[in-house]
């Protein structure tokens, strides 16, 4: 099955920084790479994505990067602020012309803004 | 907006009990999820049903099993809790198209057992 790695497990960078975030997958096959933002006992939320026939694509101050040759998408995060200290995780998944196919995810990058 | 809905925010049972949890979407939504999430290890998919009385086991199905009787609800049941199935579990949902669709989560059950 998909196996998907994420680094740092812990990012610390000053506000007004930027952050990144990586992860590589395991499974040629997989198409489909959302990232999640998940607040101290909060539900994970869906804050960008990406299929594999993009390369790039962006929403204000995030992007999210994909190298299908390498099997590694990276998370990007600029003018970082206090409220985007949160856990962060990639994820993966495999989409056919058939019906759902769960995510396989990271363990998670904590990130934290320092004043 | 979507919503997905868990039927408790907390619960606590004994070893051995059969628990049920409940899941609930007001989307219409034909893919539905359940994972558990344990610090460190992120979150992992235990089944997921695309479609009424349809299931599929996720990494990590052992000692779980699901019901699907209605499109908007699915059910995770501890068939025989045990103290290692302690954890947050987490319920979403999802559109079912041919390209991948953003999954919408629940707040979560923080489940203990004793």
């Amino acid at each position: 099955g998909e196996n998907v790695e994420q680094h740092p497990s812990t990012l610390s960078v000053q506000e007004g920084d930027s952050a990144v975030i990586k992860c590589t997958y395991s499974d040629s096959a997989s198409n489909y790479f959302p990232w999640y933002k998940q607040e101290l006992g909060k539900r994970p939320q869906l804050i960008i994505d990406i299929r594999s026939n993009v390369g790039e694509k962006k929403d204000q101050r995030i992007a999210v990067t994909l190298n299908k040759t390498a099997k590694h998408f990276s998370l990007h995060i600029t003018e970082t602020q206090p409220e985007d200290s949160a856990v962060y995780f990639c994820a993966a998944s495999m989409y056919s012309g058939g019906g759902a196919d769960g995510l396989t995810f990271g363990k998670g990058t904590h990130l934290i803004i320092q004043p | 907006d979507v919503k997905v809905t868990q039927s408790s925010r907390y619960l606590v049972k004994r070893t051995g009990e059969k628990v049920f949890l409940e899941c609930v979407q007001d989307m219409d939504h034909e893919n539905m999820f359940w994972y558990r999430q344990d610090p460190g290890l992120g979150l992992r998919l235990i089944y997921f049903s695309y479609d009424v009385k349809m299931k599929e086991k996720g990494d990590i199905p052992e000692g779980y099993s699901v019901s699907r009787e209605k499109k908007e609800r699915f059910s995770l049941i501890l068939e025989s809790a045990s103290t290692n199935q302690t954890s947050m579990y987490l319920c979403a949902s999802s559109l079912r198209t041919r390209l991948g669709q953003p999954q919408h989560f629940g707040d979560g059950t923080r489940l203990s057992i004793l």
